[in-house]
């Protein structure tokens, strides 16, 4: 079964729109964090946020915020005033007993 | 800066043929990870190794197998390469002692492997 599931596959927004990508998840754990990463066109994940599930504290940094919500089991995120630099594929990951990851959601920002 | 490097950006194998992926981390970390990537899959796990000469299946270890001789270089090799195996190969580490922690993973640039 699915643990990570990212519902959206691409998202297409023009430069300056807020992108949100979708992310739900499922365990059985009490004590589990969550990941966003970023893949650009170069391949390489690159690390962008962390929240472990004791903390359900929304931030902001820089242009990106997140949404954890453990009632829904979601952990949303999103891009505001979107850039052509932020194009690319955007996983969500799981840590419970293991690492698992989201099928990714394609994001394109138009000049 | 964290760097884990991964041997060959790019190969083209034929079925039936060993094939041999390296990769290197450069910051003493003691679990390693090979992932395959394929497109509405995500990241799939394919082996871990917490330390050296140790080695734990993930979730589609058919047909891999792992090497992990010294602590810093982890490979993974196909015994007998298949068009099934054609995909981005992703290898990680991260100075975890369990998988289920909150530290980060950090992953190399990927090998696009194509067996014809």
């Amino acid at each position: 079964a699915q643990k990570v599931t990212q519902a959206q596959t691409e998202i297409s927004v023009v430069e300056k729109e807020d992108v949100t990508l979708d992310c739900v998840y499922e365990t059985r754990d009490t004590t589990y964090y969550l990941f966003w990463y970023k893949q650009p066109p170069s391949g390489e994940l690159v690390f962008l946020i962390r929240r472990n599930s004791f903390d359900e504290q929304n931030e902001i940094s820089g242009r990106y915020s997140w949404n954890f919500q453990k009632s829904t089991s979601s952990f949303n995120f999103t891009i505001t005033a979107s850039q052509v630099v932020d194009s690319a594929v955007y996983f969500c990951a799981l840590s419970d007993s293991k690492l698992s990851f989201g099928a990714g959601t394609t994001v394109t920002v138009r000049a | 800066d964290v760097k884990v490097t991964q041997s060959s950006r790019y190969l083209v194998k034929r079925t039936g043929e060993k094939v041999f992926l390296e990769c290197v981390q450069d910051m003493d970390h003691e679990n390693m990870f090979w992932y395959r990537q394929d497109p509405g899959l995500g990241l799939r796990l394919i082996y871990f190794s917490y330390d050296v000469k140790m080695k734990e299946k993930g979730d589609i270890p058919e047909g891999y197998s792992v090497s992990r001789e010294k602590k810093e270089r982890f490979s993974l090799i196909l015994e007998s390469a298949s068009t099934n195996q054609t995909s981005m190969y992703l290898c990680a580490s991260s100075s975890l002692t369990r998988a289920s922690s909150g530290n980060t993973i950090y992953f190399g640039e990927g090998s696009w492997l194509t067996v014809v």
